[in-house]
């Protein structure tokens, strides 16, 4: 089954309102990545983070680790039209060799 | 630098017959991933090389399916025979890791987009 969870599916804003999407995994994972897709697009790679409780910013974004290293967040603050896309966190489990992507967060800004 | 490269873009095909997706990618990377995007299934990572060695490949769905690296610079996904449910946009992608098993950030390729008859 799907290992890598994010809520919500789908999120539509105004423009200029905050967004967060939140991911989850059922094992640890060694690090979390997040990706952006455009419609259309290819995954875009934003970042990376490897210690627990671990937190960064680029700009508007807020990016989380969580203290057990299954649980990750995505904050947004003012979106604005160019972030509409797909985002998704992905990473690798601590215990082999696998790597997932989560189920990803639709974002659509309306202007 | 070109980035990773995918070919073809575009693939339309009947029922039974092969399919083969080919992947450059970036020079220097040492690992080499390709993935399936559906609707219903998200991206799925199908196999993974490094050093031109497949490392893992428990998501390939079935027998149908193979992938190859004969070099660094070179991939190949190869789908025999193709069935309709394999419809989905394939993409590669290729990264650099000291060491094995280790995900850094990956790049991604434009994609293949394959339609089964």
């Amino acid at each position: 089954g799907q290992q890598v969870m994010q809520i919500p599916q789908y999120q539509h804003v105004q423009e200029g309102e905050d967004f967060t999407t939140y991911c989850n995994s059922s094992t640890t994972l060694s690090n979390i990545q997040w990706y952006k897709q455009r419609p259309g697009g290819h995954p875009v790679f934003l970042i990376q983070l490897v210690k627990s409780g671990e937190v960064k910013k680029q700009k508007r974004l807020t990016f989380q680790f969580g203290e057990a290293k299954k649980n990750s967040s995505l904050h947004i603050t003012a979106t604005q039209t160019t972030d509409v896309g797909t985002y998704f966190c992905a990473g690798p489990t601590s215990t082999g060799n696998q790597f997932y992507f989560g189920t990803g967060t639709s974002l659509t800004v309306i202007p | 630098d070109a980035g990773v490269i995918q070919s073809p873009r575009h693939e339309v095909t009947e029922m039974g017959q092969e399919v083969t997706l080919r992947c450059k990618p970036i020079s220097g990377h040492n690992s080499l991933f390709w993935y399936r995007q559906t609707m219903m299934r998200g991206l799925e990572l199908l196999i993974y090389f490094n050093n031109n060695v497949p490392i893992d490949d428990s998501g390939m769905p079935e027998d149908r399916f193979s992938a190859k690296m004969p070099n660094a610079s070179f991939s190949t996904l190869k789908i025999q025979p193709s069935e309709p449910r394999d419809s989905a946009v394939y993409f590669c992608a290729s990264s650099f890791a000291y060491y094995t098993p280790k995900f850094n950030e990956q790049f991604f390729g434009p994609g293949t987009r394959l339609t089964v008859l």
